[in-house]
């Protein structure tokens, strides 16, 4: 069975920390990997798009990488801002599948 | 405004009554995704459409949750008979097979309250 697991379930930072952020997959056969940031009641926003052969992509103070060997992805935030407050998705597809599997998420509060 | 909307963005309703959502997804994206959310979990998958067609529903999803794509543009989800374990946040969202990675676009979603 598909799954896509995060951690840490939330994560409290102070403004100005750096944190990373863990996802799991056990997807196959791997196509391809999103991090997506959902602020509260919105929707989910892209936020980098990694496939088998991408280590690692940045989006300004978003870095993620991906190890396909060992089915991990990270989410790094570097010099975090209030308003990186939201949770954060992990998101992997299947090559052929229509559907992708999410994770439940990070909820990331970042403190002044 | 080019990006997915979602009409209505709340809903209340009681318990056994009928509602029905709209989205109207990115314009050059065939293909619409339906998902529900609760709090502190990740979007649950319902059904997608590729164009007009329905290519893939939920086995989770009761037969009380119907979704349409008539003319492959906007979409309709319907939930009859409402029952108080369906107040979640249905969220769309687009996207084109002929694009990059398939990145998903989504609307801001309906709250829906069952009471």
């Amino acid at each position: 069975k598909n799954q896509v697991e995060q951690s840490p379930q939330s994560l409290i930072i102070l403004e100005g920390k750096n944190c990373t952020l863990q996802c799991n997959y056990t997807v196959s056969p791997f196509s391809n990997l999103r991090w997506y940031k959902q602020d509260t009641g919105r929707g989910p926003v892209s936020l980098t798009i990694m496939t088998f052969s991408e280590n690692t992509k940045s989006n300004g103070r978003y870095t993620a990488t991906l190890d396909a060997d060992t089915k991990q992805s990270s989410l790094h935030i570097t010099a975090s801002q209030l308003s990186d407050s939201a949770s954060y998705i992990c998101v992997v597809s299947a090559t052929g599948a229509g559907k992708s599997t999410f994770g439940d998420g990070t909820t990331l509060t970042v403190k002044p | 405004d080019t990006g997915v909307s979602q009409d209505p963005r709340h809903k209340i309703t009681k318990r056994g009554q009928n509602v029905t959502f709209r989205c109207d997804p990115i314009s050059e994206h065939n293909r619409l995704y339906w998902y529900r959310q609760t709090l502190g979990q990740g979007p649950e998958f319902l059904t997608y459409f590729q164009n007009e067609a329905q290519l893939e529903k939920s086995r989770l999803l009761s037969d009380r949750f119907s979704a349409e794509r008539p003319k492959g543009s906007f979409s309709t989800l319907e939930i009859q008979r409402t029952e108080q374990g369906d107040s979640a946040m249905y969220l769309c969202a687009s996207t084109s097979t002929r694009g990059e990675g398939e990145k998903l676009f989504f609307g801001s979603g309906t709250q829906l309250s069952v009471l």
